[in-house]
């Protein structure tokens, strides 16, 4: 089975600083793995995702992540965090690409 | 805007009744919708897959006859949670898939609370 653990259930950045929320996961095959984004009050959004070929990938929002196979980590950075940054974001991993496992969620706190 | 619709978002019962929560696809077809559930400060646990017009399947540890799915139409998939108990309540979220290439849309999520 597949699994992700996300280190860190909040944390707390001032505007304009770098963000890094920590993402490993477990699994004995190849995966996709994705970042959400749920503001409040709302769905989730994909953030950016991983299927296959170079392994940083980047949102139009200025997120990436970079898949790290050697060490099952899929790090999320940006390295300038805006206050409407401010959501739960998460981790997930899938064989298929479609039935997702999520992590249980980092709350990113932007403030000013 | 939203592409899946869930409603209610926010539901509150009396233990004992049954409760359901629709999700609907707005301007795509559906053919497969996801269904979670998510407890507090846990992560979304996938209970279910659906594809329209055959019946779901269930993930390890989920009673399909307490959380009864249908998808009986390519917009609408519902969860009903059948004589609901305290334990259950919890956040539950749909997602809809519209064919192998398309992207995951979630609904915006139902809060259940069992009294």
């Amino acid at each position: 089975a597949q699994s992700v653990t996300q280190l860190d259930s909040q944390v707390p950045v001032f505007e304009e600083a770098p963000v890094e929320l920590r993402c490993n996961y477990s699994s004995s095959v190849s995966v996709y793995l994705f970042w959400y984004v749920q503001y409040p009050n709302q769905g989730l959004q994909l953030l950016l995702k991983y299927l296959s070929g170079s392994t940083l990938v980047k949102s139009i929002n200025g997120f990436e992540a970079e898949f790290n196979k050697s060490q099952t980590s899929f790090h999320l950075r940006k390295p300038s965090v805006h206050i409407s940054d401010t959501a739960e974001y998460f981790c997930a991993v899938s064989l298929s690409g479609y039935a997702l496992n999520f992590g249980k969620g980092t709350s990113l706190l932007v403030t000013p | 805007g939203a592409v899946v619709s869930q409603h209610p978002s926010r539901v509150i019962c009396k233990s004992g009744t049954s409760v359901k929560i629709e999700c609907r696809s707005l301007d795509f077809q559906a053919t497969t919708m996801f269904w979670y559930r998510q407890f507090p400060k846990q992560s979304l646990m996938l209970m279910a897959t659906s594809n329209e017009g055959s019946k779901a399947t269930y993930e390890q540890g989920v009673e399909k006859d307490k959380f009864l799915i249908n998808h009986a139409s390519l917009t609408l998939s519902t969860l009903t949670v059948t004589s609901a108990h305290p334990e259950d309540s919890s956040f539950y979220i749909c997602s809809a898939l519209g064919g192998a290439n398309s992207p995951l849309h979630f609904g915006n999520g139902t809060r259940l609370t069992v009294t």
